[in-house]
């Protein structure tokens, strides 16, 4: 069963720039699928930020693309985000996970990492 | 961008009663591209149910998903204490990609 953790600091400052990363263990992330973050502000609902396929390929959400980047490692079974120019609202916990085969739901998740932006 | 509403916001019920989950879309969804998840405090969200009424792995049978084009259901038919969390509802397709209801809490 796949698994998926992620990584990076807790505590960026405004206008910096929020790096995680999340490891796949006990599956390829060159499989058939496609890999995702979504994200969720304190006592909020989920937010979907952005997805990657083991090709490279990518597609991210219209209201961050400007400031979001993702990218896969397939030597190092994992892909990353990173997200520019954070302010406050940028506070969150954010997922990692798997997209399911059919396309369409997510059937894997990560544990979740909170990322505060603050001075 | 297809907007997901989930109603009520907050439902009240006890161990051994039915629960009835709404989730309206904006525009028609393809049924196969719905998906409900369930969320625990300090947890991850949970896959339950995808296509509509296709339960994920693992999901008890007292969990099921119904609807069609606009309109969408999760239903609990005899509450566990471990159910109480918050639900969402996911659709797939349009822009963005990926769309979640705000999301029902269910209480005790």
């Amino acid at each position: 069963q796949v698994q998926l953790q992620e990584s990076g600091p807790g505590l960026v400052k405004p206008s910096g720039t929020l790096s995680l990363t999340c490891a796949v263990s006990g599956g390829s992330i060159s499989s058939s699928n496609w890999w995702i973050w979504v994200r969720q502000p304190p006592g909020r609902g989920l937010e979907w930020i952005a997805e990657i396929y083991h090709s490279g390929t990518t597609n991210y959400s219209p209201s961050l693309k400007s400031r979001v980047t993702i990218s896969v490692d397939k030597s190092k079974n994992q892909f990353s985000l990173k997200l520019s120019s954070v302010t406050a609202a940028d506070t969150a916990v954010y997922y990692c996970g798997r997209v399911a085969r059919t396309g369409d739901h997510f059937d894997s998740w990560g544990q979740g990492a909170l990322v505060t932006v603050s001075s | 961008e297809i907007v997901l509403t989930q109603s009520p916001g907050t439902l009240s019920l006890s161990p051994g009663e039915r629960a009835t989950l709404s989730c309206r879309a904006s525009q028609s969804v393809t049924s196969a591209y719905l998906a409900w998840y369930q969320q625990k405090p300090g947890q991850a969200p949970r896959l339950l149910i995808y296509g509509a009424s296709s339960r994920a792995t693992g999901i008890p049978d007292r969990f099921s998903g119904s609807g069609s084009g606009t309109d969408f259901t999760l239903t609990i038919s005899r509450l566990e204490p471990e159910d109480f969390a918050v639900y969402y509802c996911q659709q797939y397709g349009g822009s963005p990609l990926y769309t979640f209801g705000q999301g029902t809490k269910l209480e005790i």
